[in-house]
């Protein structure tokens, strides 16, 4: 049984771009968690999924940010119009029900 | 709104020294978990627990509901123990996702 994937591991943009970040969950899993670690700050909570639905997205900020756990297919964290505070890594975690399992992080460079 | 709060922020240890990481919180919680994230930045996750202790090779962990405390020890510590350890709390029913991190104990385990 495959961890938590994530991709990809390193992601460089420019200002304005967008970015994808995919999680693919392990297997069995159907809850899927996003977290985003700013530099030099703890990890912070952004959104939490099941299959096909956002169940608290309190931790999302209100713009440019989206996720989805499509039915089949990994989750997505989409941010539109990249800028320089958005640079952090981002993780994602999958549950089969409370235990948490992390991916290995997306690492998210604006320029 | 719940803290998390972590003691010691940083810690250097000899290798063989018995070490303790504690954690303090301030609402109740359906599950405290303790997390391991590398130099290289990947997290792994080490215990969840809502009562008791959980003993996992040279990792114990202790929670005490009622005082709203938890505590990691390592014992015969390595240097590969050196890690950043973070405790989280969650609270179960729809937020059971919406963590809430401490800002982690950086350990160093000289040889």
């Amino acid at each position: 049984n495959a961890g938590v994937m994530q991709n990809p591991r390193h992601l460089v943009r420019r200002r304005g771009q967008e970015a994808r970040l995919r999680c693919s969950p392990m297997k069995g899993h159907s809850h899927v968690y996003w977290y985003r670690q700013l530099p030099e700050e703890g990890l912070k909570f952004m959104v939490y999924l099941q299959k096909e639905n956002i169940i608290d997205e309190s931790g999302m900020p209100k713009e440019r940010f989206s996720a989805e756990f499509p039915k089949e297919g990994p989750s997505i964290l989409r941010i539109q119009q990249v800028v320089r505070g958005d640079s952090a890594a981002y993780f994602c975690a999958s549950s089969p029900e409370f235990e948490q399992f992390f991916g290995p992080g997306t690492r998210l460079t604006v320029l | 709104k719940n803290e998390v709060e972590q003691s010691p922020q940083n810690l250097t240890a000899q290798e063989g020294e018995f070490i303790t990481i504690n954690c303090s919180y301030s609402v109740g919680i359906s599950a405290l978990h303790w997390l391991q994230q590398h130099p290289g930045g990947g997290i792994v996750s080490l215990f969840m627990l809502s009562s008791g202790k959980k003993k996992h090779g040279r990792l114990i962990a202790t929670i005490n509901i009622q005082e709203k405390h938890s505590s990691l020890h390592i014992t015969a510590s390595h240097p590969r123990d050196s890690a950043v350890y973070i405790c989280a709390v969650g609270f179960g029913g729809g937020s059971q996702g919406n963590l809430i991190f401490g800002k982690g104990t950086k350990l160093s385990v000289k040889p």
